[in-house]
């Protein structure tokens, strides 16, 4: 069965430094590996997606993940981090060649302090 | 691009009174997904519809809840009767062929 694991609940981070927000995954075959955001009241918005080829990936507003094959890894990462990022981020695996649903991981809310 | 529009934002009901979520997902996306959130479960896939299909509702809480797709711009989830431990945010999606869901602004239920 999928699963996806972020291992801490929450990531502190001071303006301008630089964060990371770990997921790890666990599927039968090749995934596909996605990373979204959801700030407060709103609906999850996608930041970025690996399906193949190069391992590090980039996405929107600054954000990028690099795949890591062999530890089953895709964590999301960005070189300074801004007061406006803060945020619940939710990493999300779906089997290649299997069916069409993602599986969520449980969020880590990444609070950015000014 | 509307994105995927659900309605309403927000919903009080009393328990035992039905609700009815809606959702219409983007033009040409031809799978689209229920989800509700909450603190203690975090985002659970409720079910999935592919060309109007249900494909997997193994996520489904109990009989009290169902989905319908009658057609590829609309969608219900319906919950009868409802009870408080149903508040929780239930959000729409919908995916084309980019490998990406798009998610609806949610619906915020509270059952009282």
């Amino acid at each position: 069965a999928q699963s996806v694991a972020q291992p801490e609940d929450q990531v502190n981070v001071a303006e301008g430094n630089p964060l990371t927000v770990k997921c790890t995954y666990s599927v039968s075959g090749n995934p596909y590996l996605f990373w979204y955001v959801q700030y407060p009241n709103r609906g999850l918005q996608f930041l970025l997606k690996y399906i193949t080829g190069d391992n590090l990936v980039k996405g929107s507003y600054g954000f990028e993940a690099e795949f890591n094959k062999s530890q089953t890894s895709f964590h999301l990462k960005k070189p300074s981090a801004l007061v406006s990022d803060s945020a619940l981020y939710f990493c999300a695996v779906r089997e290649r060649g299997g069916t069409d649903k993602l599986i969520f991981g449980t969020g880590t809310r990444l609070q950015v302090f000014p | 691009d509307a994105g995927v529009i659900q309605s309403p934002r927000h919903e009080v009901t009393e328990m035992g009174q039905e609700v009815t979520l809606r959702c219409k997902p983007i033009s040409g996306h031809n799978s689209l997904f229920w989800y509700r959130q909450t603190m203690m479960r975090g985002l659970e896939l409720l079910i999935y519809f592919n060309n109007n299909v249900p494909i997997d509702d193994s996520g489904m809480p109990e009989d009290r809840f169902s989905a319908k797709m009658p057609n590829a711009s609309f969608s219900t989830l319906k919950i009868q009767p409802s009870e408080p431990r149903d508040s929780a945010v239930y959000f729409c999606a919908s995916e084309g062929t980019n490998y990406g869901y798009t998610f609806g602004s949610g619906t915020r239920l509270t059952v009282v």
